[in-house]
């Protein structure tokens, strides 16, 4: 049982570079979420997954898209990376309210 | 105004002492979190609570719904205590957590 396995772990990409974010969790959540994390701001919403099959904007989706390809996988898209977009993401998924966080991917976009 | 607020920011003890973080919030809430976050690591759950009190061998956890208003105590603190500590806070909705800021803790031997 590996719980929300996220991958890469850490990531340096140019100005205009795509890249995933793979998420998988193995707990039969049906919600999972992706965050970034900056300094000073806390943890912010990028989009959120209820069930299989829907995705939602949250709080700072500009930039970014998500795929919920079965109940176990969240991916995060950055189509055309900008520096703005560094930061450190999680990956969580969730149950009902208790939340379950994967260990992060340190982006950098230089 | 955020809807979290923690205080302190940033708390530097000694071993030993009783610690205190506290979470104000401005929205109702179905749940309150603590979560810690120790430095380059991942991000675990400490505690949920929707009412009153919970503990967990040092860590204490309270909750004043009227107040809204939480606290986070760890009795006999330890240096491997130290990491950023989290309120947030679920109104029940599927976009899941509100988050505070944190509060960096660092305990010195």
């Amino acid at each position: 049982n590996a719980g929300v396995t996220q991958t890469p772990k850490f990531q340096v990409l140019k100005t205009g570079q795509s890249m995933t974010l793979q998420c998988a969790q193995d707990m039969n959540h049906n919600s999972m979420y992706w965050y970034r994390q900056d300094p000073g701001m806390g943890l912010r919403l990028i989009y959120y997954s209820a069930s299989e099959g829907t995705t939602d904007k949250g709080e700072v989706p500009n930039g970014y898209n998500v795929s919920r390809l079965n109940k176990r996988e969240f991916s995060l898209r950055l189509e055309s990376a900008a520096p703005s977009q560094t930061s450190v993401y999680f990956c969580a998924s969730s149950p009902r309210e208790k939340l379950f966080f994967g260990s992060g991917t340190q982006l950098s976009v230089l | 105004k955020n809807e979290v607020e923690q205080s302190p920011q940033n708390l530097t003890a000694q071993e030993g002492e009783f610690i205190t973080i506290n979470c104000s919030y401005s929205v109702g809430i179905s749940a309150l979190h603590w979560l810690q976050q120790h430095p380059g690591g991942g991000i675990v759950s400490l505690f949920m609570l929707s009412s009153g009190k919970k503990k967990h061998g040092r860590l204490i956890a309270t909750i004043n719904i009227q107040e809204k208003h939480s606290s986070l105590h760890i009795t006999a603190s330890h240096p491997r205590d130290s990491a950023v500590y989290i309120c947030a806070v679920t109104r029940g909705g599927a976009d899941g957590l509100t988050f505070g800021k944190g509060t960096h803790l660092i305990i010195q031997p």
